[in-house]
């Protein structure tokens, strides 16, 4: 059973430039979340997924946008990045809502 | 707002020893508490979930505890080794609906040989 899987692992992007990560869930999950997590710190929900609609949304700006996929699937958007969006970004994933959650390797973003 | 505070920031201590990490939250209103490890630059992996109705959980040589009431949670490593280094977080759902976690900062710890 695959667990949670994101791409790329690695990203390196110029400032103003728009980038895309992906996850694809654990093996039966319909709920995916986003976090951001800068060095030294822990990680800041961004937005969670579930039947395909954001349900909840962290303090974000509007550049930071998602899509979910009816395989359950997600794709996390980020427009105009600016050097602080540099971060490891993470997806969780887990069944229904209110139970435990299981995260993926990550995606080192780093914005020049 | 929930906040989740961690203490130590980072513990180094020899092997074998015993120890206790601590979380704290400011919501006692919360669906559960879950810790993790997080090895350097990877992601997260689940070490124990604590549902708000429960004390305690254990898994072989980690002891999560839960007081709700008061906020706090601690996470018992018994005999630590060098494989234990890592970050440890902890993370906690609130009980309205949805799942979004809030963590706190984590405790970095180093088990010498």
């Amino acid at each position: 059973d695959a667990g949670v899987t994101q791409s790329p692992t690695h990203l390196i992007k110029t400032r103003g430039q728009q980038v895309t990560l992906r996850c694809s869930p654990k093996s039966g999950h319909d709920t995916v979340s986003w976090y951001q997590q800068a060095l030294g710190q822990g990680p800041q929900f961004i937005f969670q997924y579930y039947e395909e609609e954001e349900r909840q949304r962290g303090n974000f700006p509007d550049r930071f946008s998602g899509h979910q996929f009816p395989n359950y699937s997600s794709e996390l958007n980020v427009n105009a990045l600016l050097l602080g969006d540099s971060a490891l970004y993470l997806c969780a994933s887990s069944l229904v809502s209110n139970t435990e959650a299981f995260f993926g390797q990550g995606t080192r973003l780093t914005v020049v | 707002k929930q906040e989740v505070t961690q203490i130590p920031a980072a513990l180094s201590v020899p092997e074998g020893e015993n120890l206790v990490l601590n979380c704290s939250f400011t919501d006692s209103a919360i669906y559960n508490l879950q810790w993790f490890r997080q090895d350097p630059g990877k992601g997260l992996t689940s070490l124990l979930l604590i549902q708000s109705s429960q004390r305690e959980q254990t898994s072989g040589r980690l002891n999560a505890s839960l007081d709700k009431s008061s906020g706090r949670s601690t996470l018992y490593i018994a005999a630590s080794q060098p494989g234990d280094s890592a970050t440890y977080l902890c993370a906690v759902r609130p009980e309205t609906s949805g799942s979004r976690l809030t963590f706190g900062e984590g405790t970095q710890l180093t088990v010498n040989p």
